[in-house]
């Protein structure tokens, strides 16, 4: 069946560094979204990325969709406690009514 | 997100009982689903309606039946409970409307541990 598979699973940092979290599906994907769930909570919405190659930049955060669409990463410079939580990528097969299928998520804790 | 309720938040059932837990949205969406999360296994879609009368199965449906009484309410049954469906359930939404930004908006959740 449909897989994304998302890497690491678990990252720990210090306040400061950078973190990167990688997406990888076994087929092409329409579209990848990514999501953030603080610890105690629900997932919420970042970002959607669409086209071949695409970069988006929240501040700190910097998203990419790889040219054959398969792959994505979520890129995180200079960490701040603010950014712990789990980060799920969320890929759609095909456009229209397909679903999403999501990864197991990499889980960041960030200590001061 | 305050427009998708879950009801219960918390429940505690022991094996064999039936559940239902609850799903209600003011945000006008028209896609509803169910989740479930466990630990290190991230989010499996257990049902989905993209209508009042569209129900489909997702990945990890047996066990569960859902229920879409109204655009606004989705609910989720465990006909009869077993300790392995011990998890965190998640309602979400999403608007059929912009088939290009199809965000997912998810509830508070209900945590369901099944003795």
């Amino acid at each position: 069946g449909q897989q994304v598979m998302q890497i690491p699973q678990y990252q720990h940092v210090q306040e400061g560094e950078d973190f990167t979290t990688y997406c990888n599906s076994s087929t092409t994907l329409s579209n990848i979204q990514w999501y953030k769930q603080r610890p105690g909570g629900h997932p919420v919405f970042l970002i959607q990325l669409v086209k071949s190659g695409e970069v988006k930049k929240q501040k700190r955060l910097t998203f990419q969709f790889g040219e054959a669409k398969k792959n994505s990463s979520l890129h995180i410079t200079a960490t701040q406690t603010t950014d712990v939580g789990t980060y799920f990528c969320a890929g759609r097969m095909n456009s229209g009514y397909s679903t999403l299928t999501f990864g197991k998520g990499t889980m960041l804790l960030v200590s001061p | 997100d305050a427009d998708v309720t879950q009801t219960p938040r918390n429940r505690i059932t022991k094996t064999g009982k039936r559940i239902m837990l609850e799903c209600s949205q003011t945000k006008g969406h028209d896609r509803m689903y169910w989740y479930r999360q466990d630990p290190g296994l991230g989010l499996r879609l257990i049902y989905y309606s993209f209508d009042v009368k569209d129900i489909n199965k997702g990945e990890i449906s047996d066990g569960y039946s859902v229920s879409r009484q109204a655009q606004a309410k989705f609910s989720l049954s465990l006909e009869s409970a077993i300790p392995n469906q011990t998890a965190l359930y998640f309602c979400a939404t999403s608007d059929r409307i912009s088939l290009a930004l199809d965000t997912q908006y998810f509830g508070p959740g209900t945590r369901l541990t099944v003795l």
